[in-house]
């Protein structure tokens, strides 16, 4: 069974600063490791995802996320922040089996000041 | 291409009531997806379909709820007697099967209040 830890509930940043938001892993299989956004009143959408291959993963909106698998870790980053940032934000994982039932964490509450 | 829809978006209801909720998915993904998210948590995975076919279902789903996809297009999720506890934020995702599978599109979700 996999699991997901997102090791802060919330992070409040100053806009244009940088920000890194944690998620850490479990599970006995290989896995694909997904981060989505979730804005108000809205669904979630993919930022990014580490199906194989490099390690570092680029996403929309000049989001990224870096696959360590010592540490079980995707954790997700992002240089500079803009108010527009503020969400909900999900870090997930699925089994490289076909992927059918993605597993998520708890959420990160971004929130970026002026 | 319009993305995953939901219907009705907010959806009031008595303890005790039944309510049917509606998602169509993209119309080339074969897989769809039922989440329901409360305040505070993850998305928690419900159910999936290929096609027409029910293909697991979460120890979450209890005899109250049931999903169907009849034609393999939309589905509706039916909660039977609900309880206030069952007051969330219902999601659909859908996805292809097979090479992108990994890759899920949700819908904007139904948030249901049980009162």
């Amino acid at each position: 069974a996999q699991s997901v830890t997102q090791l802060d509930s919330q992070v409040p940043v100053f806009e244009e600063a940088p920000v890194e938001l944690r998620c850490n892993y479990s599970s006995s299989v290989s896995v694909y490791l997904f981060w989505y956004v979730q804005y108000p009143n809205q669904g979630l959408q993919l930022l990014l995802k580490y199906l194989s291959g490099s390690t570092l993963v680029k996403g929309i909106n000049g989001f990224e996320a870096e696959f360590n698998k010592s540490q079980t870790s995707f954790h997700l980053r992002k240089p500079s922040v803009h108010i527009s940032d503020t969400a909900e934000y999900f870090c997930a994982v699925s089994q490289n089996t076909g992927g059918f039932k993605t597993i998520f964490g708890a959420g990160t509450r971004l929130f970026v000041k002026a | 291409d319009t993305g995953v829809s939901q219907n009705p978006r907010h959806k009031i209801t008595k303890r005790g009531q039944n309510v049917t909720f509606r998602c169509d998915p993209i119309s080339e993904h074969n897989r769809l997806y039922w989440y329901r998210q409360t305040l505070g948590q993850g998305p928690e995975f419900l159910t999936y379909f290929q096609n027409e076919a029910q293909l697991e279902k979460s120890r979450l789903l209890s005899d109250r709820f049931s999903a169907e996809r009849p034609k393999g297009s939309f589905s509706t999720l039916e909660i039977q007697r609900t309880e206030q506890g069952d007051s969330a934020m219902y999601l659909c995702a859908s996805s292809l099967s097979g090479v992108g599978s990994y890759e899920q599109y949700f819908g904007p979700g139904t948030r249901l209040t049980v009162t």
